[in-house]
């Protein structure tokens, strides 16, 4: 079936630093990926989605990758901030042409920036 | 522009009490309609999703149950609280048309059972 493994955390960054958070996935079909971000206590935001292979999704200096080669949608950002830190997860949906579409999400990896 | 609201924000409440959380959703119609629980350790668990008035999907069979009496209502109670209901409940909808499947989700309910 559908699913989504994305690196284990905690990632602890200095400001400024470059980030990588890997994220690879398992479907059948064409799934759209998404990245999404949850501050401590609140509810998930959607950071940023591709759907379809080579899109490439962006926001807020994020950028990720829509890799079917590699069933990848690693998530990047040149510079990371103390604002960044937060709980990022990696999701698909499977798009089967029904109206209702399923997320299958990754376990979520905790960044935390110092200054 | 749409919205999504959960209340209460906060409960506690002890062991075989009843729980009824509530979601609603503005600025868009017949809308997907899903709850989640996040235990500690952030991993999200779908235990609900309704594509219409009175149509509910379970995904885990559990002490829970949900409901949606109108368009944009989704309800999640229990009869009976367990330990093992605690949690971070977070309700969230998509829209309703084929290939628009991403969610957008609510500000969150934290329940903790005593």
């Amino acid at each position: 079936g559908d699913s989504v493994t994305q690196m284990e955390g905690p990632v602890t960054l200095s400001e400024e630093a470059f980030l990588t958070i890997n994220c690879t996935y398992t479907a059948t079909g064409y799934p759209s990926l998404f990245w999404y971000v949850q501050y401590p206590g609140e509810g998930l935001q959607l950071l940023l989605k591709a759907t379809k292979a080579d899109d490439k999704g962006s926001n807020k200096g994020f950028e990720a990758t829509y890799r079917k080669e590699t069933t990848s949608f690693h998530l990047e950002k040149g510079s990371v901030q103390v604002s960044d830190s937060a709980v990022y997860f990696c999701a698909l949906s499977e798009n089967r042409g029904s109206t209702l579409g399923r997320l299958y999400f990754g376990r979520g990896t905790q960044l935390t920036v110092w200054p | 522009s749409q919205t999504i609201h959960q209340w209460p924000a906060t409960l506690v409440q002890p062991v075989g009490s009843p729980l009824s959380l509530e979601c609603t959703v503005e600025g868009t119609s017949n809308p997907n309609l899903y709850w989640y629980r996040q235990a500690a350790g952030r991993g999200l668990q779908l235990l609900f999703y309704s594509v219409g008035i009175g149509q509910i999907s379970s995904e885990v069979p559990q002490n829970l149950s949900a409901s949606r009496p109108q368009d944009r209502q989704f309800i999640l109670s229990s009869k009976k609280l367990l330990l093992s209901d605690s949690g971070f409940y977070l309700c969230a909808w998509s829209g309703p048309r084929a290939g628009t499947y991403e969610q957008y989700f609510g500000p969150g309910t934290r329940l903790t059972v005593t």
